[in-house]
């Protein structure tokens, strides 16, 4: 597609509920991250794909989330038992890597999705 | 410490206003630093990377201290619409082709008036 498209753009769950945020990247892009914003704060990674490599899950919060990338395009993140921490904007994001590319390359350019609104009542 | 830290402002700055931003790291093994801004309610977006001689980009110029572990911003001429939150972004690879993260920054808040 044009952008990085991402859905739900608003969930709304209950406390103990799990939830699925999905992430559709840029056709060809083969990095994909997610990251997460709470209210005035920064961004905080929590996972990122490259190809075939394994994944880095050092950001994953607790063994609550998990993600998974399949085929190399769209990526789920998947919350279980939600907690009214877990409320946030869930941005994904991906780029086009080119190997041996300086990483400020314009090539290398992070494009975000308008992100998942997730709120924990 | 927070692995990149700001200061989270506001800046209230009137129109025709320099302002600048600084933004400290604390791996000295970063070797990527680049500039997002986002609007309120909006995601990120690049506005510019960060290269070792420092680079401008109109009214924008980014400047680099490895010594000091240190990036800034400057921008000349503020307009209205530079109204928003400006995130420092560091990462520890130069070259793609290995995993990697971008940390980010808490960001700060610019507001621009007439």
């Amino acid at each position: 597609g044009a952008g990085v498209s991402q859905s739900p753009s608003n969930k709304v769950t209950e406390k103990g509920k799990d939830v699925e945020l999905r992430c559709d990247p840029i056709s060809g892009h083969t990095a994909l991250y997610w990251y997460r914003q709470s209210l005035g704060q920064g961004l905080e990674f929590l996972i990122y794909f490259q190809g075939n490599s394994a994944p880095d899950k050092s950001g994953l919060p607790s063994d609550r989330f998990s993600a998974e990338r399949t085929g190399g395009s769209v990526s789920t993140l998947t919350i279980q038992r939600t907690q009214q921490e877990d409320s946030a904007v869930y941005l994904c994001a991906s780029s086009l890597v080119q190997r041996g590319v300086p990483l400020f390359s314009g090539a290398n350019v992070l494009t975000f999705g308008a992100g998942s609104r997730l709120t924990v009542l | 410490r927070k692995e990149v830290e700001q200061d989270p402002g506001p800046f209230n700055v009137p129109e025709g206003a320099t302002v600048a931003f600084n933004c400290t790291y604390s791996n000295s093994a970063s070797q990527s630093f680049f500039w997002y801004r986002q609007d309120c309610r909006k995601e990120p977006k690049l506005l510019m990377s960060v290269y070792s001689s420092g680079n401008e980009d109109g009214r924008f110029t980014a400047q680099l201290n490895r010594a000091s572990q240190y990036i800034s911003l400057l921008i000349r001429d503020s307009k209205l619409s530079d109204s928003a939150t400006y995130l420092c972004v560091v990462n520890t690879q130069y070259y793609t082709g290995t995993a990697s993260k971008l940390t980010f920054g808490t960001g700060t808040r610019l507001q621009v008036t007439l």
